[in-house]
């Protein structure tokens, strides 16, 4: 599975649009890009995913790159329940696949 | 449907004692990964089966620990002996194939005095 680069933590006030960045420049042509959110101490959390085309869903926006190096997720407008441990991964959808997650981007949402 | 559900939820124990994790994925999955959560290390992927079948357990951190899948609707995750530095949360999850959608249950905290 192509490597994914985030940054560790960001903040976004209230009300406005959370856009979390994800770098994945060695992502292959059969690969999906995923993102998840961890919530506090609860499981991980599917938010969407995407393989070309941006995608809209009631939690969140995913846009990709024409070249699918990098993409965003976007919380049109954060709430406070937002803060959480947001994880890009980029993986096939194959028989056998793993699912890996890295370090992820701490959201704060501040009031 | 239930969702994954995982057992016990908190279990606290001595170093050496056995402690088993228990997991029920959703019914029709066939995927079942299973993870541990710590501070330090963050979510680290163990071992996932597939229909039932270990794929890949190169995450389990020694021979203390073990996980078996007997049938579809079951796995369980071993640690004999324990010792203080398996105090973590681990996570159960699973997903059909041919999907990126994991469901994770709510996790069993362990620790290991």
């Amino acid at each position: 599975d192509a490597k994914t680069t985030q940054p560790p933590s960001m903040d976004c006030a209230e009300g406005r649009a959370a856009n979390l960045p994800c770098n994945h420049s060695t992502i292959s042509g059969n690969e999906y890009v995923y993102w998840y959110r961890q919530i506090h101490s609860q499981g991980p959390q599917y938010i969407i995913h995407g393989l070309k085309n941006n995608e809209t869903n009631e939690m969140a926006s995913l846009i990709i790159t024409e070249d699918r190096k990098s993409s965003t997720l976007i919380l049109p407008h954060a709430t406070l329940r937002d803060t959480a441990v947001y994880y890009c991964i980029v993986r096939t959808d194959n028989y056998g696949q793993n699912f890996v997650f890295g370090p992820g981007t701490r959201l704060s949402v501040l009031p | 449907d239930a969702g994954v559900i995982q057992s016990p939820r908190h279990e606290v124990t001595e170093m050496g004692q056995e402690v088993t994790l228990r997991c029920k994925p959703i019914s029709g999955h066939n995927s079942l990964f299973w993870y541990r959560q710590t501070m330090m290390r963050g979510l680290e992927l163990l071992i996932y089966f597939n229909n039932n079948v270990p794929i890949d357990d190169s995450g389990m951190p020694e021979d203390r620990f073990s996980a078996k899948m007997p049938n579809a609707s079951f796995s369980t995750l071993k640690i004999q002996p324990s010792e203080p530095r398996d105090s973590a949360v681990y996570f159960c999850a699973s997903k059909a194939t041919g999907t990126g959608e994991l469901f994770f249950g709510e996790g069993s905290r362990l620790t290991v005095l």
